[in-house]
């Protein structure tokens, strides 16, 4: 078990351009989330997958958010066309599906840490 | 969503007990309460859950009100390490849904 990870850890890119992290979950975790926090702020939800079907967007997830989990397994967030408003530390989780030995429990990555010019 | 209700923040001796302290008066009966904690410089991690009943595991103590309109995260012996902004959220069912952060609690444990 070698935890959730996140690539790039920290990314500087100028507005208007393109970006996109990547987040690897805990394997054979079905459940995996994308948070967006700022500073002095606690997580805010993105959005979530079981398996390869997105099953919730938050309204913060404005159309330049885009989302993908191909195979159930690593993710994709690319955000388009990025403003200094998208400055912030994007978080990835993943959990499991409860059973009844196993809790249900958001597992975070360290995060990507944003910022627009 | 059922809000909750933290101090900003605390100030803690090393070695000594903590007991941070979370309003939920508007929790509904399904919710449970989770707390997690965020070490400088990382994601959030899971500390402790419970639904009625006093919890204990490794890491703390979580003490529920018999209304269930507040709690109690106990740290039984700060130490340095246990700096960190701990979270409490409800989660209703403990399905697994989003995780609705609020400010948290930013504890400071001096040496």
């Amino acid at each position: 078990d070698t935890g959730v990870s996140q690539n790039p850890r920290h990314k500087i890119t100028k507005r208007g351009q393109n970006v996109t992290f990547r987040c690897d979950p805990i394997s054979e975790h079905n459940r995996l989330y994308w948070y967006r926090q700022t500073l002095g702020q606690g997580p805010e939800f993105l959005t979530y997958f079981q398996n390869e079907a997105q099953l919730e967007k938050s309204r913060l997830l404005s159309d330049r958010f885009s989302a993908e989990r191909p195979k159930g397994s690593f993710s994709t967030l690319e955000i388009q066309r990025t403003e200094q408003g998208d400055s912030a530390m994007y978080l990835c989780a993943s959990s499991p599906l409860a059973t009844s030995l196993v809790r249900e429990t958001q597992y975070f990555g360290p995060g990507t840490r944003l910022l627009v010019l | 969503d059922a809000k909750t209700t933290q101090p900003n923040s605390m100030e803690s001796n090393e070695e000594e007990p903590v007991h941070l302290p979370c309003n939920h008066s508007t929790i509904s009966g399904t919710d449970y309460i989770h707390w997690y904690r965020q070490l400088p410089s990382q994601g959030p991690e899971y500390v402790i859950h419970g639904l009625t009943s006093n919890v204990n595991n490794r890491m703390a103590s979580l003490a529920i009100a018999e209304d269930r309109k507040s709690s109690t995260l106990i740290l039984h012996r700060a130490t340095l390490r246990d700096a960190a902004v701990y979270y409490c959220i409800l989660n209703p069912n403990n399905a697994g849904n989003m995780l609705t952060f609020g400010g948290g609690t930013r504890l400071m444990v001096k040496p």
